[in-house]
């Protein structure tokens, strides 16, 4: 059964650090990998797609790369800011269905 | 505007109250599914549906019922809720699950 994980579970930087969040999968039969912002209250936003086939997707200060053999992908935030502030989860969509798995998430902190 | 929409946002309840909670979404995606939140055990998919009158099992479905009888609305039903059903459930939808999916603002679920 497919187990994601999500390395810290918090993480508190001042603002302006370059930072690396870690997700992990056990089963490398994916189909893709998500990642997300979840702010308090509110809903989940999709921040990056990497399908299988990628090694990395890049929008804005956000970078996301992807090692299916070794089941590993990052999330690279260049130059925090306050506002990046919210926990961040990555998700995996299984090669043989139509159902996600989720990590349990990190949450964020940049310090002003 | 694009958007996923959840009904109620808040809802107390007496165990065994049969309840709805409905999902609408108004970007003509094909596949919507319903997740549930848990601290320490992050978000976990109970049902999802691949387009109308289509629809499966994901992670932890005991308790839960759905139907999709149109695209854009996905009802989650609980035929007879329990304390342990007491979660933040969210609805996402998207054109199908090969692409980033949107999540509605979730729905904070009281069990008593």
């Amino acid at each position: 059964k497919q187990e994601v994980t999500q390395i810290p579970a918090a993480l508190s930087v001042p603002e302006g650090e370059n930072l690396v969040l870690n997700c992990s999968f056990t089963d490398s039969a994916i189909y893709n990998l998500q990642w997300f912002r979840q702010d308090p209250g509110k809903g989940l936003t999709s921040l990056l797609l990497i399908q299988s086939s990628q090694r990395e997707q890049t929008s804005g200060r956000l970078n996301a790369s992807l090692d299916k053999s070794s089941g590993r992908s990052t999330l690279y935030i260049a130059a925090s800011q306050p506002g990046d502030s919210a926990t961040y989860l990555c998700a995996v969509l299984q090669d043989y269905g139509q159902n996600f798995v989720f990590g349990p998430g990190t949450r964020l902190s940049v310090l002003p | 505007e694009a958007q996923v929409t959840q009904n109620p946002r808040y809802l107390i309840t007496v165990t065994g109250k049969k309840l709805t909670v409905t999902c609408s979404q108004n970007m003509n995606h094909e596949y919507m599914s319903w997740y549930r939140q848990d601290p320490g055990l992050g978000l976990r998919q109970i049902y999802y549906s691949m387009n109308v009158e289509v629809t499966d099992k994901g992670d932890v479905p005991e308790g839960y019922k759905v139907s999709r009888k149109e695209k854009r609305n996905f009802p989650l039903i609980l035929e007879s809720p329990s304390p342990n059903q007491t979660s933040l459930y969210f609805c996402a939808s998207s054109p199908n699950p090969y692409y980033e999916q949107y999540f509605g603002p979730g729905t904070r679920l009281t069990v008593t």
